[in-house]
């Protein structure tokens, strides 16, 4: 059965410091990787979807990586910033179900000004 | 630019008592969700329809009913609510399957007494 693993559970940083969100899987049968944000109160929002076949994907400060054999992905972000708090989701899309996500509980991020 | 819309966004309950959760998209996708929130465990998919006419359980269906009534608008019952499914309840939505980028709700807090 797949499960999905977030270390640390809560992060507290300050401003301007990079950072890395850590992201672990049991079974590397995967389509993709995807990492969510959520506000408190608030939806999820898709930030980044990494293929299977791809080893990272950027959009502005943030960086996704996607190693598939050791079952792990990192979010990086640079130049962390306050409007960055906020619990980061990742979650993968299995092999044997691509109607389904499996998501990680959340490690919650806190970036002091 | 509405997205995905839930209703209500709050509700209380008592037990036994049942209720339909509402949900409805804009963005002419195919594929809806349900999945519930609860502390500590991040998303759970309770059930999915892959499109227009079809549903499916996912990983935690027991005590829940959905109906995709159109295109738009994907329902989920709660016949006789217990205090175990209080719970933070979030539709989300994709074009096709899971593995392409979810369009989540706001989701519905719910609490049971």
């Amino acid at each position: 059965k797949q499960e999905v693993t977030q270390i640390p559970a809560a992060l507290s940083v300050p401003e301007g410091e990079n950072l890395v969100l850590n992201c672990s899987f049991t079974d590397s049968a995967i389509y993709n990787l995807q990492w969510f944000r959520q506000d408190p109160g608030k939806g999820l929002t898709s930030l980044l979807l990494i293929q299977s076949s791809q080893r990272e994907q950027t959009s502005g400060r943030l960086n996704a990586s996607l190693d598939k054999s050791s079952g792990r992905s990192t979010l990086y972000i640079a130049a962390s910033q306050p409007g960055d708090s906020a619990t980061y989701l990742c979650a993968v899309c299995p092999m044997d179900s691509s109607y389904k996500l499996i998501f990680g509980s959340g490690t919650r991020l806190l970036v002091r000004p | 630019n509405a997205g995905v819309t839930q209703t209500p966004k709050f509700q209380v309950l008592k037990t036994g008592q049942s209720m339909t959760l509402q949900c409805a998209q804009d963005m002419n996708h195919n594929s809806m969700y349900w999945y519930r929130q609860d502390p500590g465990m991040g998303l759970r998919l309770i059930y999915y329809s892959a499109s227009e006419g079809t549903t499916d359980k996912g990983e935690v269906p027991n005590g829940y009913n959905v109906s995709r009534l159109n295109k738009r608008e994907f329902s989920l019952r709660l016949e006789s609510a217990a205090p175990s499914q209080t719970s933070v309840y979030f539709c989300a939505s994709t074009r096709d399957r899971a593995s392409q980028p979810q369009h989540f709700g706001d989701g519905t807090r719910l609490s049971i007494l």
